[in-house]
């Protein structure tokens, strides 16, 4: 069962542009979590919003919260051609899986 | 840093095989799951594990088994390979069940 969407599904930029991605979710949350893949490999761990939190910073990454709306939102500032790669959001529910959305690929031009 | 190990990056095994995708973590973590990737599908849970010994079905069981018998380590089985089972099987662990997790490489299966 697929808990988060993503949107939008493709995003192409260029280096030293914003990228923001969207994540929507169907049920109550414990945590949000943002995960990074680039292609062929494994998921890397970006950032965790648990659901009593709005907004978080790591780095040149922001994520916001709207547990009201039932959305997130992963913004990449500066970006550069290192940040190509598949962009996840996945969310922990009452049952203590986490279950992925399908993915927003970005791509940046140098 | 945690680091997980999927034993193989790419298999190829034959229809009706029995295949056995090893992974192991060296930090202590409680939680491991197995999860397999498909375009279009995302990723998707087979199974996971709280404890040594102990296991839970995912979302996508059938065809599947597991072992957990010491910590580190988390097996997936496919008891009898098929064309269908062809996919990227991504490890991982976490000190707690609602994350963060660390994956592995991941490990490109394919059967024919």
């Amino acid at each position: 069962s697929q808990q988060g969407e993503e949107d939008p599904q493709a995003l192409s930029i260029q280096e030293g542009e914003n990228a923001t991605m969207n994540c929507s979710y169907k049920t109550s949350i414990n945590n949000l979590q943002w995960y990074r893949q680039n292609s062929g490999r494994g998921l890397v761990h970006l950032i965790l919003i648990r659901s009593n939190e709005r907004e978080k910073h790591s780095g040149r990454l922001r994520v916001t919260l709207d547990t009201s709306k039932k959305s997130s939102s992963l913004l990449i500032t500066a970006s550069r051609a290192a940040d190509t790669a598949s962009y996840f959001c996945a969310t922990i529910a009452g049952t203590g899986k986490l279950i992925f959305g399908q993915g927003t690929t970005l791509q940046v031009k140098p | 840093d945690v680091k997980v190990t999927q034993s193989s990056r790419y298999l190829v095994k034959r229809t009706g095989e029995k295949v056995f995708l090893e992974c192991v973590q060296d930090m202590d973590h409680e939680n491991m799951f197995w999860y397999r990737q498909d375009p279009g599908l995302g990723l998707r849970l087979i199974y996971f594990s709280y404890d040594v010994k102990m296991k839970e079905k995912g979302d996508i069981p059938e065809g599947y088994s597991v072992s957990r018998e010491k910590k580190e380590r988390f097996s997936l089985i496919l008891e009898s390979a098929s064309t269908n089972q062809t996919s990227m099987y991504l490890c991982a662990s976490s000190p707690s069940p609602t994350g963060p997790y660390t994956f592995g490489s991941g490990t490109r299966l394919t059967v024919v």
